[in-house]
C-alpha cells in the first residue's frame, strides 16, 4: 500500500513565524502535491513537483514555497505565517506517468492554526 | 467559474437509505478524467473511482455506483443501503488533457448516516 505521511496532524504557530510542513511518500512516486482545504472552497492546489528539484505553481502559491531535495520528500514552507493561512494542508502523490489521469494518494493532513 | 460543482453541501440520511451525491463539471476539452474521493473523519482522502471522458458506462462496486452522463456534464455517485461507515465528506474532481496537470476539486458534500 502507498503510504503518504505528514509530519504533524496539528500545528499551532504565531504570525510571522517560518513554518515547515513535511510530506514523505514511500512508493517512489515522481509526482507530489500540496493542497489546502478550506470549508466551502474544497481543495486548492498550492504547488506540485514532478521530479526532484522541480516545482510548479498551482492556483494559490502566494505566501508559500516548496522544496523537493529528495524524491520521497516534499516540503511546504510558509516564509512568514499569517492568520489567513490557517487551514488544513494535504499532501498527495502519484506514480510515474501523466498526472492528469492517475489517482492521487493523500496523506492524513496537517491542521495548521496561525495565531 | 467553478469547474466542478457539488451543490449539496450537507446530506443526512438514515441508515439503509439510498443516497445520491451530485457532481456537475464544466470543461471544453474532449478528453478529461473524473474522480470521486472519500474523506472520512480521519482526514485522509481515499480514491474511489476514475472515469475517462470516452467511457460513459456506468459502474457498480458493491453498494457504490456511478452514473456518468456527458449530455448533462454530470458524474453522480449513489450509495445503496447506506451505513454509518459511509459518513464522510465526498469530493468530485476533474482533470483535463489539455490544461496541464491540475486537478479541480469540488467543494465537497458532507454525508451523515444516522443509525
Amino acid at each position: 500500500d502507498v503510504k503518504v505521511t505528514q509530519s504533524s496532524r496539528y500545528l499551532v504557530k504565531r504570525t510571522g513565524e517560518k513554518v515547515f510542513l513535511e510530506c514523505v511518500q514511500d512508493m517512489d512516486h515522481e509526482n507530489m502535491f500540496w493542497y489546502r482545504q478550506d470549508p466551502g472552497l474544497g481543495l486548492r492546489l498550492i504547488y506540485f513537483s514532478y521530479d526532484v528539484k522541480m516545482k510548479e505553481k498551482g492556483d494559490i502559491p502566494e505566501g508559500y514555497s516548496v522544496s523537493r531535495e529528495k524524491k520521497e520528500r516534499f516540503s511546504l514552507i510558509l516564509e512568514s505565517a499569517s492568520t489567513n493561512q490557517t487551514s488544513m494542508y494535504l499532501c498527495a502523490s502519484t506514480p510515474r506517468g501523466t498526472i492528469r489521469n492517475n489517482e492521487q494518494f493523500f496523506g492524513p493532513g496537517t491542521r495548521l492554526t496561525v495565531l | 467559474a467553478q469547474k466542478v460543482t457539488q451543490a449539496q453541501t450537507e446530506i443526512s440520511v438514515v441508515e439503509k437509505e439510498d443516497v445520491t451525491l451530485d457532481c456537475v463539471y464544466e470543461t471544453r476539452d474532449t478528453t478529461y478524467y473524473l474522480f470521486w474521493y472519500k474523506q472520512p473523519p480521519s482526514g485522509e482522502l481515499v480514491f474511489l473511482i476514475r472515469r475517462n471522458s470516452f467511457d460513459e458506462q456506468n459502474e457498480i462496486s458493491g453498494r457504490y455506483s456511478w452514473n456518468f452522463q456527458k449530455s448533462t456534464s454530470s458524474f453522480n455517485f449513489t450509495i445503496t443501503a447506506s451505513q454509518v461507515v459511509d459518513s464522510a465528506v465526498y469530493f468530485c474532481a476533474l482533470s483535463e488533457a489539455n490544461t496541464g496537470n491540475q486537478f479541480y476539486f469540488g467543494t465537497g458534500t458532507s454525508l451523515t448516516v444516522i443509525p
